[in-house]
């Protein structure tokens, strides 16, 4: 069955290192998006890719990079990871269909504790 | 800009009894909505969306929505809580033509036993 994976699940890491949080898909979509949740600020946006070599920066972008150089896997990195960035973050991956969105399916997350 | 307002971060109901969370939405252009479920320590899933069409959508576990566009709201009921169905639930919202999604802030259902 297509699936969505992230690694790691969990991560605890210093200020001021850098860290990659890896998502994968197999659903083949050329979609991928980059979420972040905490408590009161539901889902945000990160960043997203709408295809191989294209990135694009969402809602709450600052400290955060992506790059697309498959199908399958869209990674985040935090250049230098801050307290701030302690969350939960969600990969979700979609289908490019005619006329718009179509349904984003998740991962299982990775909680990151930056101390 | 589009947006989703969830009405109570928090809803306590009894085992049986009617399950009812808002959703409101503000998009310039004809939405696409949606509602995903999230169990404690997994993804989101979907539950059900509302494209175009029928306005009644029905969805997963017992779930629908319907879409009333004249009070711009999306709200999820079922008819009977059942203990497995507590958890967070998110809408979303979409314009016709992107593939973003933007988010309400979560409804946490409790059940009551």
């Amino acid at each position: 069955d297509a699936e969505i994976t992230q690694s790691p699940r969990h991560k605890i890491t210093e200020t001021g290192r850098q860290v990659t949080l890896a998502c994968h898909q197999t659903w083949n979509h050329n979609n991928m998006f980059w979420y972040r949740q905490d408590l009161g600020h539901g889902l945000r946006l990160i960043h997203y890719s709408y295809g191989v070599q294209d990135t694009n920066k969402g809602e709450v972008s600052d400290g955060y990079s992506v790059s697309r150089s498959n199908t399958e896997d869209l990674p985040l990195t935090l250049e230098s990871a801050a307290s701030s960035q302690t969350s939960v973050y969600f990969c979700a991956s979609s289908e490019s269909r005619a006329g718009g969105t179509d349904t984003q399916y998740f991962g299982p997350g990775t909680r990151l504790t930056v101390l | 800009a589009q947006s989703v307002t969830q009405l109570g971060s928090h809803v306590s109901v009894s085992e049986g009894a009617l399950v009812l969370l808002r959703c409101n939405y503000s998009s310039s252009v004809p939405p696409y909505l949606f509602w995903y479920v999230q169990y404690p320590n997994q993804g989101l899933q979907l539950l059900l969306k509302y494209t175009t069409g029928a306005t009644l959508v029905k969805g997963i576990n017992g779930f629908e929505a319907e879409f009333k566009k004249s009070e711009t709201s999306f709200h999820l009921t079922k008819p009977s809580a059942h203990m497995s169905d507590a958890a967070e639930y998110f809408c979303a919202v979409s314009e016709a033509g992107s593939y973003q999604l933007t988010f309400g802030k979560g409804t946490k259902l409790s059940v009551i036993p």
